[in-house]
């Protein structure tokens, strides 16, 4: 069975503190990898995807993703969060079919 | 810009009652998506359509029905609207099965 897992539900930091946000598939075949966010009251937007080649992925707003696939992980990193980046963020991926993970709720302090 | 538009942020409806959700998009995309998203669940797949007319049941159909007569839209029904199906509903659209898909943003559905 294909699944995504999400180990955080909720991840709250300081302004301009480095974040990650951990992601871990479970697929049989090969996948393709993406991030989403979701500002508060708006549909998903990509942040980022991986298809194929390097395994680093660069994204929107200064995110950044890497694909390990030993470890079945694309986690997903920003260097230094903003107040903007307060929102839920959804790791998927396409094997056989598309699959959401259960979000991650990044809460971005002053 | 693309875009995909659903007919409206808000609903309220009563039990019972049969409920539409329509879903557009500009994109000449094959394949659209109706999703349930809830807290702590993430979003379900309802339905998926890779072409007109055509039409797959995902993990969540009971309850729902879709329909896509052109290209460009695909409609969401609920039959006999229930409490239970109170939630966040999300249409998307995606050139390939693979490919990123495109979302729009959201209907929230109230049944009382």
């Amino acid at each position: 069975a294909q699944s995504v897992t999400q180990l955080d539900s909720q991840v709250p930091v300081f302004e301009e503190a480095p974040v990650e946000l951990r992601c871990n598939y479970s697929s049989s075949v090969s996948v393709y990898l993406f991030w989403y966010v979701q500002y508060p009251n708006q549909g998903l937007q990509l942040l980022l995807k991986y298809l194929s080649g390097s395994t680093l992925v660069k994204g929107i707003n200064g995110f950044e993703a890497e694909f390990n696939k030993s470890q079945t992980s694309f986690h997903l990193r920003k260097p230094s969060v903003h107040i903007s980046d307060t929102a839920e963020y959804f790791c998927a991926f396409y094997g056989q079919n598309f699959v959401f993970g259960p979000g991650t709720r990044l809460s971005v302090l002053p | 810009d693309v875009k995909v538009t659903q007919s409206s942020r808000y609903l309220v409806k009563r039990t019972g009652e049969k409920v539409f959700l329509e879903c557009v998009q500009d994109m000449d995309h094959e394949n659209m998506f109706w999703y349930r998203q809830d807290p702590g669940l993430g979003l379900r797949l309802i339905y998926f359509s890779y072409d007109v007319k055509m039409k797959e049941k995902g993990d969540i159909p009971e309850g729902y029905s879709v329909s896509r007569e052109k290209k460009e839209r695909f409609s969401l029904i609920l039959e006999s609207a229930s409490t239970n199906q109170t939630s966040m509903y999300l249409c998307a659209s995606s050139q390939a099965l693979y490919n990123e898909q495109f979302f729009g943003p959201g209907t929230r559905l109230t049944v009382l």
